[in-house]
């Protein structure tokens, strides 16, 4: 068992660019999910996926943020047109269906100069 | 609504015990967690617990749980230098999907 891994690590794009990043679940976790965490806070919800379907996306998911898990296993977010406003830590978990426990990834910092 | 909330910094000595306090407002939370996270890193899953018990142990690691006044603490015996690092406490939201509902973090500083 390798853990949650994502990639890339760390990303630094300018203002207005397009950016991907991908999380490769731990095998046999069924549940997935995104948070945002930012510099002195907690991460926060923002979006899940059960197998392929994404069941539960948050207010903070604006329109330029997108998220797929074609196949059920790995997952990607796309954030279009990025804004200085959405440097943060990126992160990724995934979870058994029982017990309710997520594990976490690594993290991609995003700097949007 | 849901909320968590946490002191945001301990400092204890090495070989002290650390006590890290959490309350939370959603009384139907099934599970608490506890996640610790180092600079630059992901988070670590601690240790969790489930809203029908009122305590558990795992080695160095008690989490007491009190539901009626929805408090949350973690004690971490014999601190060592290795445990400064952030603490997260977190509730699992009431929405089926099982979302965590995180505080600020409390952030352990050990001096030797």
């Amino acid at each position: 068992d390798t853990g949650v891994s994502q990639d890339p690590r760390h990303k630094i794009t300018k203002r207005g660019q397009n950016v991907t990043f991908r999380c490769d679940p731990i095998s046999e976790h069924n549940r997935l999910y995104w948070y945002r965490q930012t510099l002195g806070q907690g991460p926060e919800f923002l979006t899940y996926f059960q197998n392929e379907a994404q069941l539960e996306k948050s207010r903070l998911l604006s329109d330029r943020f997108s998220a797929e898990r074609p196949k059920g296993s790995f997952s990607t977010l796309e954030i279009q047109r990025t804004e200085q406003g959405d440097s943060a830590m990126y992160l990724c978990a995934s979870s058994p269906p029982a017990p309710d426990t997520q594990y976490f990834g690594p993290g991609t910092r995003l700097t949007v100069l | 609504g849901e909320d968590v909330e946490q002191s945001l910094f301990l400092s204890v000595r090495e070989g002290d015990s650390s006590v890290i306090n959490c309350t939370y407002t959603d009384s139907s939370s099934t599970y608490l967690y506890w996640y610790k996270q180092e600079p630059g890193a992901g988070l670590q899953l601690l240790t969790y617990i489930f809203s029908n018990m009122d305590m558990k142990q795992d080695q160095r690691l008690t989490v007491l749980l009190n539901k009626k006044d929805k408090h949350l603490s973690l004690r971490i015996a014999d601190t060592q230098t290795g445990d400064s690092a952030i603490y997260f406490c977190a509730e699992r939201g009431s929405s089926n999907t099982g979302k965590l509902i995180f505080g600020q973090g409390t952030t352990l500083q050990v001096k030797p």
